[in-house]
């Protein structure tokens, strides 16, 4: 079946402008979760879906930063006024509501100019 | 604020060599272990799971254990092959109650040379 699917998957922009990242979860999977890694770093979490319960926004590394879900489909991941430092690989990945295991998506390689 | 350490950062070896990868944490709280390998420019692609009650799994030439007493993993690679060049990750989730998103390691770079 299908995978995780994100889009764009290379997306450059310049300081100051926003932008919208976008996940499809695997059919079924009521969980979703974003990370990022950037250059050099590893991989932190952002922000978890479970269903319809209140998001962890945990993650969330300042206010520019939110998430949106749908139900148990489509998310997307906007960042307000873009500022070098966000530049990173920004990953989606999903997981049943009791299983462990997360499958993740390839990725939006986010350039801020 | 757990810290996972992943060692070696890069491992270079030849065709045919088996091989371990570590993973160590700084706080025993672990409740399921993931491995994954991120091959360059893609996401990642999970390899094993540990689930809470569980203490190693394996799949192919691939074996994973979890000693949560002393807080460490290791991920086994027998015969390696230069397919397996990638960089592997350890994640680990919190107990069942904790956040479940993973906490990552910073991976160890496998470079298997022909």
């Amino acid at each position: 079946g299908a995978g995780v699917s994100q889009s764009p998957s290379n997306k450059v922009t310049e300081k100051g402008k926003d932008v919208e990242l976008r996940c499809d979860p695997i059919s079924g999977h009521t969980a979703l979760y974003w990370y990022r890694q950037r250059l050099g770093q590893g991989l932190e979490f952002l922000i978890y879906f479970q269903g319809n319960s209140a998001p962890d926004k945990s993650g969330l590394p300042s206010d520019r930063f939110s998430a949106e879900r749908t139900g148990e489909s489509v998310s997307t991941l906007t960042i307000q006024r873009t500022q070098q430092e966000d530049s990173a690989v920004y990953l989606c990945a999903s997981s049943t509501r009791t299983g462990p295991a997360q499958y993740f998506g390839p990725g939006t390689r986010l350039t801020v100019t | 604020k757990q810290e996972v350490t992943q060692i070696p950062a890069a491992l270079s070896v030849p065709e045919g060599e088996n091989l371990v990868l570590n993973c160590s944490f700084t706080d025993s709280a672990i409740y399921n272990l993931q491995w994954f390998r991120q091959d360059p420019g893609k996401g990642l692609t999970s390899l094993l799971l540990i689930q809470s009650s569980q203490r190693e799994q394996t799949s192919g030439r691939l074996n994973a254990s979890l000693d949560k007493s002393s807080g460490r993993s290791t991920l086994y690679i027998a015969a390696s092959q230069p397919g397996d060049s990638a960089t592997y990750l350890c994640a680990h989730t919190e107990g069942p109650t904790g956040r479940r998103a993973l906490t990552f390691g910073s991976g160890t770079r496998l470079q298997v040379q022909p």
